[in-house]
């Protein structure tokens, strides 16, 4: 099983839509979970940290299940700035961070 | 703060050829990463230093070589550049362990003819 799996999408939405994401990850001594954010070719930058269950910030919810091991992102109101990859980021206090391949969002008028 | 820099932006080498790829970060962080991305690809680890003075290989550390300097600067070279190594290069940062956020640099765009 992979460190951590991610549907690749795309999933294609339109403007106002709903859309959730999930990453199972394997490592169950993972203590900590982050979502980043990745435009065309550009770095990855943080959306969101995960410690405990879950977390919210604005229109995004991330939740997390540590007996199913899998986090969960939710994005509430697409815009088209959303388009993006979403990369999941479980991280269990070693020196290397895990990535998935992340999931493509594309939000369409 | 500047954050993560890296040099070049972009670079076209030839088979064969050496370069060092240089990644220097500002916010006294302890660990450094260097990670490749292939297009559709996730971010795969090519080597990292967990301190100053120390450097473990990844997941794809052949043909990569790395050099921790200092607590700011971790360089990463390609002694015989090869098509295969043809990539976007990301440097990361991050205080302490793996708990925290990691920072990442704006990339390195290499292509290898």
């Amino acid at each position: 099983r992979k460190e951590v799996e991610q549907d690749p999408g795309p999933f294609n939405v339109p403007e106002g839509a709903t859309v959730a994401f999930n990453c199972t990850y394997s490592n169950s001594a993972s203590q900590s979970f982050f979502w980043y954010r990745q435009d065309c070719r550009k770095e990855p930058k943080l959306l969101m940290s995960v410690y405990s269950s879950g977390n919210e910030d604005g229109r995004f919810t991330a939740q997390l299940n540590r007996a199913s091991q899998y986090i969960s992102l939710l994005i509430r109101d697409s815009k088209l700035s959303d388009s993006a990859t979403y990369l999941c980021v479980p991280s269990g206090g070693s020196y290397i961070p895990t990535f998935g391949r992340g999931t493509s969002l594309i939000v369409h008028p | 703060n500047a954050g993560v820099t890296q040099t070049p932006k972009f670079q076209v080498l030839k088979t064969g050829q050496s370069m060092t790829l240089q990644c220097a970060q500002d916010m006294n962080h302890n660990s450094m990463y260097w990670y490749r991305q292939d297009p559709g690809m996730g971010l795969r680890l090519i080597y990292y230093s967990a301190s100053e003075g120390t450097t473990d290989k990844g997941e794809v550390p052949n043909g990569y070589n790395v050099s921790r300097l200092n607590k700011r600067e971790f360089s990463l070279r390609l002694e015989s550049a090869a098509p295969s190594q043809t990539s976007v290069y990301f440097c990361a940062s991050i205080q302490g362990a793996g708990y925290n956020e990691q920072f990442f640099g704006p990339g390195t765009r290499l292509t290898v003819l």
